[in-house]
């Protein structure tokens, strides 16, 4: 059974770098039919999709936070890596790792389902 | 501000049926049958209920029903129970040529009175 867990520093000053990690177990993180993305919730907010990680490494991010954020995917570790650059106290909040089905024909992703699997989260405060 | 619409709260008593819109735009709902829906308890991960407009994974109950029209999706809990009291989540596709984008609503909290 795939589990996620996410894990990170828990305090983060202004201005510093925001690194979170997502380690997979029970199932395979290398395989071209599924993705994995990151995704945030403010205290008391709603949901943002942060951006997302195929199998080939590409990454699609939320237009809003594409300048700051970098996912990645160490096959080797089994495990994804998000960094948040610049970080304010609006990036408080709890950060999950999910993961989601997708089809891929001749390298072009003509599918895709939204995320399944979660990882119980981990918060981040930002704060000096 | 998100960017799809939905009401902050909507209660019933138990055995009722409650529906909750999410409104969206024709660059998101309007255009991709990838809308979803979650349920997500305090302190708890969300939980995928309905997917692609009205279908369910595997073990939720059919109490839980998609449905879309034009650029508003909706979600309608059938039977209303104790253990459906929590926030829900819609979410869907909004990418283009090249690019992915994904959001999500300012989630609904139900009330069950």
């Amino acid at each position: 059974q795939l589990q996620l867990q996410e894990s990170g520093p828990g305090l983060v000053k202004p201005s510093e770098t925001l690194s979170l990690t997502c380690i997979v177990s029970g199932g395979s993180i290398s395989r071209s039919n599924y993705y994995w993305g990151w995704i945030r919730q403010p205290p008391g907010k709603g949901l943002e999709w942060i951006g997302s990680v195929y199998h080939s490494g590409r990454t699609h991010k939320n237009p809003s936070l594409k300048s700051r954020v970098t996912i990645s995917v160490d096959t080797s570790k089994k495990q994804l890596s998000l960094k948040l650059t610049s970080v304010t106290a609006a990036d408080t909040a709890v950060y999950y790792c999910a993961r989601a089905a997708c089809v891929t024909t001749y390298g072009v992703v003509t599918h895709r389902d939204p995320f399944d699997i979660w990882g119980q989260g981990t918060t981040v405060a930002v704060s000096s | 501000q998100s960017a799809l619409t939905q009401p902050a709260s909507v209660s019933g008593s138990p055995g009722q049926s409650i529906t909750i819109s999410c409104t969206g735009t024709n660059s998101d709902i309007g255009t991709f049958d990838l809308v979803s829906w979650y349920q997500q308890h305090p302190g708890k991960a969300p939980k995928l209920i309905i997917y692609g407009v009205s279908e369910r994974p595997s073990g939720v109950s059919n109490r839980f029903s998609g449905s879309k029209s034009g650029n508003t999706a909706s979600l309608t809990i059938s039977g209303l129970q104790a253990e459906d009291e929590a926030d829900y989540h819609c979410f869907s596709y909004a990418g283009g040529i090249g690019f992915e984008n994904w959001v999500f609503g300012g989630g609904t909290k139900v009330t069950v009175l």
